[in-house]
């Protein structure tokens, strides 16, 4: 995937669910990825879908999957202050195409 | 399992000097990836490795940029005669992949570089 894009700034009150949406453009991606990374830190997984998916929940996590439209979303549930932090989709076949990063900022 | 390592984790150097950065795979990953990530910017791939075969450089790892994984294990990226454009965070990746299930890939923390 050369073209992954994200909305670069999200600001949610806490307990809120935040959305984060991401374009990209590779449809032969077999994977789409989610990935924090919290400030001068490395990217850490949260989560991934297969591209054959629609949708895949893990916890706090819903990741929805439109192929047709090449739309991808991370919703966080209970958004906490710990949730502050740059995430990532991307998309791979055998290596990761990153967007520049949605910042998501928690207020009190 | 510890992760992904890497090392060092940051890096002051004067300009035209050489660095070398080293990474270590999580145990039994046959795959690892070197990105590059500059402020305000999302990783950007370098190169990767398939065991100690290098099967992919981008157009963004430049002549002075080279990369070994000479046993299949441990990685060095290293980067001579350093310029100011290179100041940037130096990500190592890994994955396992058997052609039959996914490729996670799991980072480092990162190697910070900054030229001066």
């Amino acid at each position: 995937g050369e073209d992954v894009e994200q909305s670069l700034f999200l600001s949610v009150r806490e307990g809120d669910s935040s959305v984060i949406n991401c374009t990209y453009t590779d449809s032969s991606s077999t994977y789409l990825y989610w990935y924090k990374q919290e400030p001068g830190a490395g990217l850490q997984l949260l989560t991934y879908i297969f591209s054959n998916m629609d949708m895949k929940q893990d916890q706090r996590l819903t990741v929805l999957l439109n192929k047709k439209d090449k739309h991808l979303s991370l919703r966080i549930a209970d958004t906490q202050t710990g949730d502050s932090a740059i995430y990532f989709c991307a998309d791979a076949d055998y290596k990761l195409s990153f967007g520049a990063g949605t910042t998501v900022t928690v207020r009190a | 399992d510890t992760g992904v390592s890497q090392d060092p984790r940051h890096k002051i150097t004067k300009r035209g000097q050489n660095v070398t950065f080293r990474c270590d795979p999580i145990s039994e990953h046959n795959r690892l990836y070197w990105y590059r990530q500059t402020l305000g910017q999302g990783p950007e791939f370098l190169t990767y490795f398939q065991n100690e075969a290098q099967l992919e450089k981008s157009r963004l790892l430049s002549d002075r940029f080279s990369a070994e994984r000479p046993k299949g294990s441990f990685s060095t990226l290293e980067i001579q005669r350093t310029e100011q454009g290179d100041s940037a965070m130096y990500l190592c990746a890994s994955s396992f992949t058997d052609g039959s299930s996914g490729n996670t890939i799991y980072f480092g923390e990162g190697s910070w570089l900054t030229v001066v």
